[in-house]
C-alpha cells in the first residue's frame, strides 16, 4: 500500500511570496490532516478535513493561510505571502474510518525555509 | 491547552541495552500513541493503545497506557544502532478522527 505523498519535499523562498504544500493522502483515507512541526518539537493541527469538509480549522491562521480539498482526495495548503516565522515542515496525515481511533498515516513532509 | 511532557528530553544508547521513555499529561486522553521521526522523514506509527491500562507490545517496542490516562510509557528492548531517532508521544481525546497532541519528543542518541 502507498504511503501518504507529499510534494515538494524542500522549499526555499523569500518572504512575501505565497508558497503552496501538496498531499495525496493513502487510497481510501477520508480523513487528511495538515500539521505544522517547528523545529525541535512536535507536530501540531493546522487543519483536518473529513472528505471534503473541513471540520476542524480552529488553529489556522486564516488572514495568510488557506487550504481545501475539492474532491475528498488530494489537497493544498497555501500561504501568502510567506513569513520568516513560517519556516517549518508541514506534514500531512491521513486516516481511513474503519481504523481505530488515533492511526493517523503521515508523509514525509514539506520543509519549508523563508528567508 | 493540553500539553504533553516528554521525558527525558534526550538520552544516548549503547547497543543491546534497553530503554525507557514517558510521557506524561495534564489532562487525560482516550487514546495513547507512539511515534518514531528519522531526520528528514515524517512520524511513523509504532504503537497505538486504546484502553487504560493497556500493555501492547511491537517487535523489541513495549508501551503501556497509564491508569489514570494521563500517562504512557515505551520501552525498547535489545536497542540497536537503527533505533537512534526521535520518539513522539501523542495522545487524542473524543471521537475517532479528533487531533493528535504531541509531545516535545525524545532524542536518542548513540553513545560515542
Amino acid at each position: 500500500e502507498a504511503g501518504v505523498v507529499q510534494s515538494p519535499r524542500y522549499k526555499i523562498i523569500e518572504k512575501k511570496q505565497p508558497v503552496a504544500f501538496w498531499c495525496n493522502p493513502i487510497s481510501g483515507h477520508n480523513t487528511l490532516y495538515w500539521y505544522r512541526q517547528n523545529l525541535g518539537q512536535g507536530p501540531e493541527l493546522l487543519i483536518r478535513y473529513e472528505n471534503e469538509e473541513a471540520v476542524d480549522d480552529s488553529q489556522l491562521p486564516k488572514d495568510r493561510f488557506s487550504a481545501e480539498r475539492l474532491k475528498g482526495v488530494d489537497s493544498t495548503l497555501k500561504i501568502q505571502p510567506a513569513e520568516l516565522g513560517d519556516s517549518a515542515v508541514y506534514l500531512c496525515a491521513s486516516r481511513g474510518f474503519w481504523q481505530g481511533q488515533g492511526a493517523q498515516y503521515f508523509g514525509p513532509g514539506t520543509r519549508l525555509l523563508v528567508l | 491547552g493540553q500539553q504533553l511532557n516528554q521525558s527525558p528530553q534526550s538520552m544516548f544508547i549503547q547497543e543491546g541495552e534497553d530503554v525507557s521513555m514517558n510521557c506524561t499529561s495534564s489532562s487525560i486522553f482516550n487514546t495513547w500513541l507512539w511515534y518514531k521521526q528519522d531526520p528528514g522523514e515524517g512520524p511513523v506509527l509504532l504503537i497505538a493503545l486504546y484502553k487504560a491500562g493497556e500493555l501492547t507490545s511491537n517487535g523489541r517496542l513495549t508501551a503501556q497506557f497509564g491508569i489514570t490516562r494521563k500517562d504512557s510509557f515505551l520501552n525498547i528492548s535489545a536497542s540497536i544502532p537503527s533505533d537512534v531517532g526521535i520518539y513522539f508521544c501523542a495522545g487524542q481525546l473524543g471521537a475517532a478522527g479528533n487531533k493528535l497532541t504531541f509531545g516535545g519528543g525524545t532524542r536518542v542518541l548513540v553513545k560515542p
